[in-house]
């Protein structure tokens, strides 16, 4: 079956440094990769998507590519801010159009802190 | 923007109790979902809804488990007698179809606990 694998947290930053979340998955076909983001008290929100290989997917400041021959979509940003402060998770899904394409696999999350 | 609203944010209940979990779905949005999320777990998923019948349900959604749009609006979740390990935080989620320029909107979810 489809899996997903988060590299370990906690992640704890300090303002303006580099941030990379490593995301692995195994799935059969062609997934769809997400990154969603869980601000404290809050549902989880879209961060970023890409559909198919080589795809880019970014938004905030935030990027991951689609790595078919490494199974993989890092989550990076150059300069983090204290306001990114969230649980960030990966997941994927099935081939869009297909029924199960809102049946999302997630990873386990991972703890991001950034300090002033 | 429309979101898609959880209410109670917070249930608790007894062992062995029902309980249903409501969901307002954005408006337009076809496809229905809950996920849940044991504290210290990975987010799961549980069942989804299409054309008022289940699509498709993971092997945690056993008979206990059962979801429902009354009324075109809400999207419920029932779990007929709870157990211990049904506390959880319980997302509903909706999309406007099953396409990739249509990502899934979720709740800020409810928290259960069973005691």
């Amino acid at each position: 079956g489809n899996s997903v694998t988060q590299m370990e947290g906690p992640v704890t930053l300090s303002e303006e440094a580099f941030l990379t979340i490593n995301c692995t998955y195994t799935a059969t076909g062609y997934p769809s990769l997400f990154w969603y983001v869980q601000y404290p008290g809050e549902g989880l929100q879209l961060l970023l998507k890409a559909t198919k290989a080589d795809d880019k997917g970014s938004n905030k400041g935030f990027e991951a590519t689609y790595r078919k021959e490494t199974t993989s979509f890092h989550l990076e940003k150059g300069s983090v801010q204290v306001s990114d402060s969230a649980v960030y998770f990966c997941a994927l899904s099935e081939s869009p159009g297909g029924t199960s394409y809102g049946k999302l696999t997630f990873g386990q999350g991972t703890i991001l802190t950034v300090h002033p | 923007e429309p979101e898609v609203t959880q209410t109670p944010s917070h249930q608790v209940t007894q062992m062995g109790q029902e309980v249903i979990l409501r969901c307002v779905p954005i408006s337009n949005h076809l496809y229905f979902y809950w996920y849940r999320q044991i504290l210290g777990q990975k987010v799961e998923f549980l069942v989804s809804f299409y054309n008022n019948e289940i699509s498709e349900k993971s092997e945690i959604f056993d008979d206990q488990f059962s979801v429902e749009r009354p009324d075109g609006s809400n999207f419920t979740l029932k779990i007929r007698s709870t157990k211990l390990e049904d506390s959880a935080m319980y997302f509903c989620a909706s999309t406007q179809s099953s396409g990739s320029h249509s990502p899934l909107h979720f709740g800020n979810g409810t928290r259960l606990t069973v005691t």
